[in-house]
């Protein structure tokens, strides 16, 4: 069984440019996650998606954040425009929902913005 | 106070020893216990979940959970040098399903 997909792997941009992560988490998960992992820090939680409804998105900085899970399965987390602060990991991670939430995570997306 | 400590570490312990790492969490209400190991570089694996008081053994590790107390501990017997790794505690508060996760302890195994 495929594991959660992302892509890509790795990012390097200029500040102010726009950027895109893809991923598309196990099959028959519902509950999909975006994650931020600082160097030396924990995974902190952007948004959680139960199938296509973000029903967590507190931590979401909006006015340069966005994301959509259409369909209820692949999402897209957006940075627009990008700033120094945002050079990160970017975790995804689903679980099967419904009260299982154990977390299956991707390899991630580093980004280095310039 | 944040709402899952951890120590920062790093943790040395030499190959064959017992390693041992902390986590203490702020919210009572918390259900769900898990521990994930991250190698350098990849994403976070999960070793262990548990959901109640006690002891929870799977191989070389075991998890400990004292809810009255708030703290949840692994350890890993036998330690090798590749469990040299950065541990995460996080802590799930079931109704809402908001997982929060440590800053993570680095542990270095001596061969």
């Amino acid at each position: 069984e495929a594991g959660v997909v992302q892509s890509p792997r790795y990012k390097i941009i200029e500040k102010k440019q726009p950027v895109a992560f893809w991923c598309n988490p196990i099959s028959g998960h519902n509950t999909l996650y975006w994650y931020r992992q600082n160097l030396g820090q924990g995974p902190e939680l952007l948004i959680r998606y139960e199938n296509e409804e973000a029903v967590d998105d507190s931590q979401l900085p909006k006015d340069r954040f966005s994301a959509e899970r259409l369909k209820g399965v692949d999402s897209t987390l957006k940075i627009q425009p990008a700033e120094l602060g945002d050079s990160a990991v970017y975790l995804c991670a689903s679980s099967l929902g419904r009260g299982e939430n154990i977390q299956y995570f991707g390899a991630g997306t580093r980004l280095s913005v310039l | 106070q944040k709402e899952v400590e951890q120590n920062s570490g790093p943790l040395s312990v030499p190959e064959g020893a017992i390693a041992s790492l902390n986590c203490t969490y702020s919210d009572r209400v918390s259900q769900s216990f898990f521990w994930y190991r991250q190698y350098s570089g990849k994403s976070p694996e999960l070793i262990m979940s548990i959901y109640s008081n006690g002891d929870k053994e799977d191989g070389r590790f075991t998890a400990q959970l004292n809810k009255a107390s708030q703290y949840v501990s692994l350890l890993i017997r036998d330690s090798q040098p590749s469990d040299s790794a950065t541990y995460l505690c996080a802590v799930n508060n079931g109704g809402g399903f908001k997982t929060i996760f440590g800053a993570g302890t680095r542990l270095f195994v001596k061969a």
